[in-house]
């Protein structure tokens, strides 16, 4: 069974420009979470997508969104990028809603400038 | 709010030593998961565990839920030079809504020079 898979696997943008990272989930798996690892904060929590539906949200501002469409595969956009929003960026899927065991792709490293 | 202490943060191996690290949250946890992370590329789930005192191996690692639901322990036995890398601690987090993971800062691997 293929892995989480990640497209583009890096991006460099300049500040105040907007990125699109896509994301498929392991076949049978239907919720998509997202994560952003930094040197300084780890691993954190964006959000998570279920039947094309956001059903959590981690503590960060508007400016990161995402989707998920019917096939399961998911997107997060980020809009006006700032310095501080360079970082590994990781999608991971389960099963179901809320489930522990998450399974994770290769990360989009995004590089803004 | 609920935080994963990882001991320690790093550490050096010599092939064939056995190697202990532990992760410790001030609040309970229902379920504590292990990955390992290589350089460039996500998070692969190692060992997950769901019940107190509950010991389970994979291959030359061991891991342990904790009695007090409040932490959990990894163990690697006769280590090999492909052990290197950074392993994370990650259990539910309860904010909210449904949970989602949050990780433990991480234990840093490397070769004894």
């Amino acid at each position: 069974k293929a892995g989480v898979t990640q497209t583009p696997r890096y991006l460099i943008k300049t500040r105040g420009q907007q990125v699109t990272l896509s994301c498929s989930p392991i076949s049978g798996h239907r919720s998509v979470s997202w994560y952003q690892q930094t040197p300084g904060q780890g691993l954190q929590f964006l959000f998570e997508y279920f039947s094309e539906t956001q059903r959590n949200k981690g503590n960060f501002p508007g400016r990161f969104s995402g989707r998920q469409f019917s096939n399961s595969r998911s997107e997060m956009n980020v809009s006006t990028l700032e310095l501080g929003d360079s970082a590994l960026y990781l999608c991971a899927s389960s099963l179901r809603q809320g489930a522990n065991e998450q399974y994770f792709g290769p990360g989009t490293r995004l590089t803004v400038t | 709010g609920q935080q994963l202490n990882q001991s320690p943060q790093s550490m050096f191996i010599q092939e064939g030593e056995d190697v202990s690290m532990n992760c410790t949250s001030s609040s309970i946890f229902n379920t504590w998961l292990w990955y390992k992370q290589d350089p460039g590329e996500g998070p692969v789930l190692l060992i997950a565990l769901y019940k107190a005192g509950e010991l389970t191996s994979n291959g030359r690692l061991t891991a342990q839920f904790g009695i007090t639901r409040k932490d959990s322990f990894l163990n690697i036995s006769a280590s090999i030079p492909s052990d290197v890398g950074i392993y994370f601690c990650a259990g539910p987090f309860y904010g909210g809504s449904q949970g989602n993971l949050i990780f433990g800062k991480g234990t840093k691997l490397s070769v004894k020079p």
